[in-house]
């Protein structure tokens, strides 16, 4: 049972390019989510889903795309990648009912704009 | 509407000493509130959950939280720190039903000294 998986663990990008930030769970959890984290400010929701198929828009969505085809994977896409971008992101999970709370990390991958 | 706020940003205590670590919620309705724990370069991981059951909830770790309604509050307490318990920890906030949103404390940065 290997939770929440992200990959790169690292990378470093240029300024307007563009990557796909991988991430699977294998607990079955309908809901997912991205987060970045940035230092003293805890952790921003960028987008979120519901269920395959089902995605809407965190607090910091600009620049960022997702899409949900299976419950397993949830890519993150950024588009023109931007110095803003650099940050830490985290991919979660949860169960359902009073489990939304109750989140399941994965890793993370460190991002860096240059 | 919810949120919560993280008293200290940075905590100091002696190996062996108590940890008190403090979080103050603001919500509507009665929350949901957790407890998260990250240490360096990791995701975070659940310590423990208040879900309207106990309000002395005991967590992983030797940790455990208090649910005080009158004060809208819920800190975080172990007896006696222990070296391997240098981390971030961060407090969040939710709601019952559904989906609801997370909200996350801006963390508090914890140092044990030998």
């Amino acid at each position: 049972n290997a939770g929440v998986t992200q990959t790169p663990k690292f990378r470093i990008l240029k300024i307007g390019q563009s990557m796909t930030l991988q991430c699977t769970q294998d607990m079955n959890h309908n809901y997912m989510y991205w987060y970045r984290q940035d230092p003293g400010m805890g952790l921003k929701l960028i987008y979120y889903s519901v269920g395959a198929g089902i995605t809407d828009k965190g607090e910091v969505p600009n620049g960022y795309n997702v899409s949900r085809s299976t419950t397993e994977d949830f890519p993150l896409r950024l588009e023109l990648a931007a110095p803003s971008q650099t940050s830490v992101y985290f991919c979660a999970s949860s169960p359902e009912g009073t489990g939304v709370g109750e989140q399941y990390f994965g890793p993370g991958t460190r991002l860096t704009v240059t | 509407a919810q949120s919560v706020t993280q008293l200290g940003s940075h905590v100091s205590v002696s190996e062996g000493a108590l940890v008190l670590l403090r979080c103050n919620y603001s919500s509507s309705v009665p929350p949901y509130l957790f407890w998260y724990v990250q240490y360096p370069n990791q995701g975070l991981q659940l310590l423990l959950k208040y879900t309207s059951a106990a309000t002395l909830v005991k967590g992983i770790n030797g940790f455990e939280a208090e649910f005080k309604k009158s004060e809208t509050s819920f800190h975080l307490t172990k007896p006696s720190a222990h070296m391997s318990d240098a981390a971030e920890y961060f407090c969040a906030v939710s709601l019952a039903g559904g989906y609801q949103k997370v909200t996350f404390g801006t963390g508090t940065k914890l140092q044990v000294i030998p």
